[in-house]
């Protein structure tokens, strides 16, 4: 039973290159949940999905990120234009329909913006 | 504004002792508190939790404390493993409101078990 998948584990990028995170949820598990820990910091959502919506996108800068979560496939968050300040953990979670508070984290995604 | 403070950065303690973490919160709308483990380039990973209807939940060695007139809430292990050595997060939901997916995480406490 395979957990949370996050790829890729380590991601370098250059400032004004496009990141992109891809996070696999759970066998099961319909909501995805992306949180950021920033360097001496706790983790701080930026946003829910479920398949094919966005549910909540308040944790999300204004501007250069998006995600979503398609029909088919992984979910993604997309950084435009990376800046150093981006540079941080990306963690994905997963929980099943119904039971939302309780959720399961992936490994991580660290981005390193040079 | 830290809604959920871990005052402690970090925390050293002898094996076979107790360890005791400690979490305090602000928002009087959380009714849910988790702790999660993280070890280093892993994700968290979630411990026990509790919700504010209850005062005390216990799972093996793990204790977890609300004190909810004081807004505080501990875990405690005992005894304490090499094994436990980790950073633990503790995290708060309002489940009664309409963002019970959302956790408010705090800084987190590096605790260290020494043989």
């Amino acid at each position: 039973n395979a957990g949370v998948m996050q790829n890729p584990r380590h991601l370098v990028r250059r400032r004004g290159q496009e990141a992109r995170l891809r996070c696999s949820p759970m066998k099961g598990h319909s909501h995805v949940y992306w949180y950021r820990q920033l360097p001496e910091e706790g983790l701080k959502f930026m946003v829910y999905l479920q398949k094919e919506n966005i549910i909540d996108e308040s944790g999300m800068p204004k501007e250069r990120f998006s995600a979503e979560f398609p029909k088919e496939g992984p979910s993604i968050l997309r950084i435009q234009q990376v800046v150093r300040g981006d540079s941080a953990a990306y963690f994905c979670a997963s929980s099943p329909p119904n039971q939302n508070y309780e959720a399961f984290f992936g490994q991580g995604t660290r981005l390193t913006v040079v | 504004d830290q809604q959920v403070k871990q005052n402690s950065p970090s925390l050293s303690v002898q094996e076979g002792r107790i360890s005791i973490l400690n979490c305090d919160y602000t928002n009087s709308m959380f009714d849910y508190f988790l702790w999660y483990k993280k070890y280093p380039a892993e994700g968290p990973t979630f411990l026990i939790s509790i919700s504010s209807i209850k005062d005390k939940n216990e799972d093996g060695r793990f204790t977890v404390f609300l004190n909810k007139s004081a807004k505080h809430l501990s875990l405690h292990i005992v005894p304490s493993q090499p094994g436990d050595s980790a950073v633990y997060f503790c995290a708060a939901s309002a489940r009664g409101g309409g963002s019970n997916y959302k956790l408010t995480f705090g800084k987190g406490t590096l605790l260290t078990v020494n043989p």
